[in-house]
């Protein structure tokens, strides 16, 4: 158990749907990431935050957006949906900014879109 | 921008046998993890790398990171069923904010 928390694990939707992703960062941990990882794929980095600002952005859609909350958790909004997005999406944490950080991930949600 | 690259994307190993995954980074990296994603599992971190030529060990695992902080390696000696999985490595390049980029991984399958 890495301690962070991902709700839901699973999630069936239709296209055209728009869906909130959520995450739990491990405790004292300022950093938020969320990567896409589709079928045989690899780790797609989409987006970090620290301590509620956004920090870095990789190859993320217009149709999905992210945050942060005072309380550490973040969410990833996902949006007008399609079939490609079906994927499993993965938050992970670390302590800080640092690339030296162990990033830690939770056990994902898996997303489809029907 | 920054890229890294990692062979094989499949590797079928024979229960007993050695083998090598490999990482090659378009640029130079500050440091390299390596993490490990079981079968339905989520990614695991493994070790990291930061010195140049540096080696670390892990039982059966070696971990090596290219003089010219371009590449690594990870050598399992005598590969178990315990060693079925995904291995990720991430590097970050010296100018990267450090955000990771991920490789593609290597997808290992044992046969006993």
């Amino acid at each position: 158990d890495s301690g962070v928390t991902q709700t839901p694990k699973h999630l069936i939707t239709a296209t055209g749907q728009r869906v909130t992703l959520r995450c739990s960062p491990r405790s004292g941990d300022l950093s938020v990431y969320w990567y896409q990882q589709s079928l045989d794929q690899g780790l797609q980095f989409l987006i970090q935050y620290y301590n509620g600002e956004e920090r870095a952005k990789g190859n993320i859609l217009e149709r999905f957006s992210a945050q942060q909350f005072p309380d550490l958790h973040s969410e990833l909004n996902l949006s007008s949906l399609e079939l490609g997005d079906s994927a499993l999406y993965f938050c992970a944490s670390s302590t800080s900014v640092s690339s030296t950080d162990t990033q830690y991930f939770g056990p994902g949600t898996r997303l489809t879109v029907l | 921008g920054q890229q890294v690259m990692q062979i094989p994307q499949y590797q079928h190993v024979q229960e007993g046998e050695d083998f090598t995954t490999y990482c090659n980074s378009s640029t130079t990296l500050s440091n390299i993890q390596w993490y490990k994603q079981r079968p339905g599992g989520h990614p695991v971190f493994l070790i990291q790398l930061v010195k140049s030529g540096e080696v670390k060990k892990q039982k059966r695992l070696t971990f090596q990171f290219g003089e010219a902080k371009k590449n690594s390696s990870l050598h399992i000696t005598a590969t178990q069923t315990t060693d079925v999985g995904t291995y990720f490595c991430a590097g970050a390049s010296t100018d990267s904010w450090g955000k990771l980029q991920f490789g593609a991984g290597t997808q290992v399958v044992v046969t006993p």
